[in-house]
């Protein structure tokens, strides 16, 4: 079945630190990708997403890029703030006729000042 | 509301218990999904509807979970004689259409269930 694997965290970097959270999927069909946040106190927003091989979703200053040859989806910031504390979850949804995600166990971030 | 609500945010029952979770998805949503996320790991889908028709419920772990949204709006995740196992935070989402690939998905806060 369908599976997502993350980087293992917790995470924890200097503001201004350069990001990246691995992440890796198994899936059938052609699925579309997407990085999910969870701020303290707060529900799963959506950061970005990309829906075919080598589209790149970006926001906030975040990137991930859907690479079809190595099943990944890695997440990048170049330069992350304290506000970018939070879990951050890699999850893949349509694949075959599923219509749920499938989420990966999730990083926790810390940036320190 | 401006969000998917959920309630209660927090629910401790004793185990043997019945619960019931409730969704408030954001009006004229199509798709509600429920999940069930443990202590340090990801969402695991449970149920899904379109409407009122429940598509899939393929997740919910065993018999004791029931899930319905009569009206196409509100639903309700029901867990009939709660056990230790069935700790943890239970997620509400809903997204316009029928999803698909490209369908966004809006997330409650979740209800933390603890089974004492």
């Amino acid at each position: 079945g369908d599976s997502v694997t993350q980087m293992e965290g917790p995470v924890t970097l200097s503001e201004e630190a350069f990001l990246t959270i691995n992440c890796t999927y198994t899936a059938t069909g052609y699925p579309s990708l997407f990085w999910y946040v969870q701020y303290p106190g707060e529900g799963l927003q959506l950061l970005l997403k990309a829906t075919k091989a080598d589209d790149k979703g970006s926001n906030k200053g975040f990137e991930a890029t859907y690479r079809k040859e190595t099943t990944s989806f890695h997440l990048e910031k170049g330069s992350v703030q304290v506000s970018d504390s939070a879990v951050y979850f890699c999850a893949l949804g349509g694949s075959g006729s599923a219509r749920q995600l499938t989420f990966g166990s999730g990083t926790q971030l810390t940036v320190l000042p | 509301g401006a969000g998917v609500s959920q309630s209660p945010r927090y629910k401790v029952a004793k185990r043997g218990q019945d619960v019931a979770l409730r969704c408030d998805p954001i009006s004229g949503h199509v798709s509600l999904f429920w999940y069930q996320q443990a202590l340090g790991q990801g969402p695991e889908f449970l149920t899904y509807f379109q409407n009122e028709a429940q598509l899939d419920k393929s997740g919910l772990p065993s018999d004791r979970f029931f899930a319905e949204r009569p009206e196409g709006s509100v639903s309700t995740l029901k867990i009939q004689r709660t056990q230790q196992e069935d700790s943890a935070v239970y997620l509400c989402a809903s997204s316009f259409r029928d999803a698909g690939t490209n369908t966004e998905a809006f997330f409650g806060q979740g209800t933390r269930l603890t089974v004492v």
